[in-house]
């Protein structure tokens, strides 16, 4: 079985821009959460979708915003980008919201200039 | 808020035991778990626990679970060199559902 996938792994924006994340789950997972990675902060959660709906959300500011469609896989979109959101973005998915078991995806690597 | 607490660094000598503790403040977690991240990698799930248990095995690794003190941590037996990673512990909250994370802990093995 395919693990988590995620487009693109590296990633270099301006600040100002914007930029989208996708994810895709593990087949069958229709929960998938989206973690901010950074050496300061560690591991920030940032929102989680099951079946098409946001069930849970982070301290992040509404610049960063998803969605899930109805195959499951997931976008993360991030707008008027800040030095600060250069990160390691992870993806993981689950079977369903609040099942203990979560695999991660390899993440994507945003840096912002 | 919650938060999970963990050591930044271990050394162990190759073949020893390794111990890596956290610490958690949420007494209502449901799920505490342990995953491993290798350089330039995502993070890997080694196992989790139940919060109504106090142990699992699995093969070299064993977690313990203290409720009472909400302490966690994640044995490792006969270490080996590609056990060299950064270790996050992790706890579901049963209030919000949200996954918190530690900073995770290096740990290093000597030869």
């Amino acid at each position: 079985k395919a693990g988590v996938t995620q487009t693109p792994r590296y990633l270099i924006k301006t600040r100002g821009q914007q930029v989208t994340l996708s994810c895709s789950p593990i087949s069958g997972h229709r929960s998938v959460s989206w973690y901010q990675q950074t050496p300061g902060q560690g591991l920030q959660f940032l929102f989680e979708y099951f079946s098409e709906t946001q069930r849970n959300k982070g301290n992040f500011p509404g610049r960063f915003s998803g969605r899930q469609f109805s195959n499951s896989r997931s976008e993360m979109n991030v707008s008027t980008l800040e030095l600060g959101d250069s990160a390691l973005y992870l993806c993981a998915s689950s079977l369903a919201s609040g099942l203990g078991e979560q695999y991660f995806g390899p993440g994507t690597r945003l840096t912002v200039t | 808020g919650e938060d999970v607490e963990q050591s930044l660094f271990l050394s162990v000598r190759e073949g020893d035991s390794s111990v890596i503790n956290c610490t958690y403040t949420d007494s209502s977690s449901t799920y505490l778990y342990w995953y491993k991240q290798e350089p330039g990698a995502g993070l890997q799930l080694l196992t989790y626990i139940f919060s109504n248990m106090d142990m699992k095995q699995d093969q070299r690794l064993t977690v313990l679970l203290n409720k009472k003190d909400k302490h966690l941590s994640l044995r490792i037996a006969d270490t080996q060199t590609g056990d060299s990673a950064i270790y996050f512990c992790a706890e579901r909250g049963n209030r919000d559902d949200k996954i918190i994370f530690g900073k995770g802990t290096r740990l290093h093995i000597l030869p």
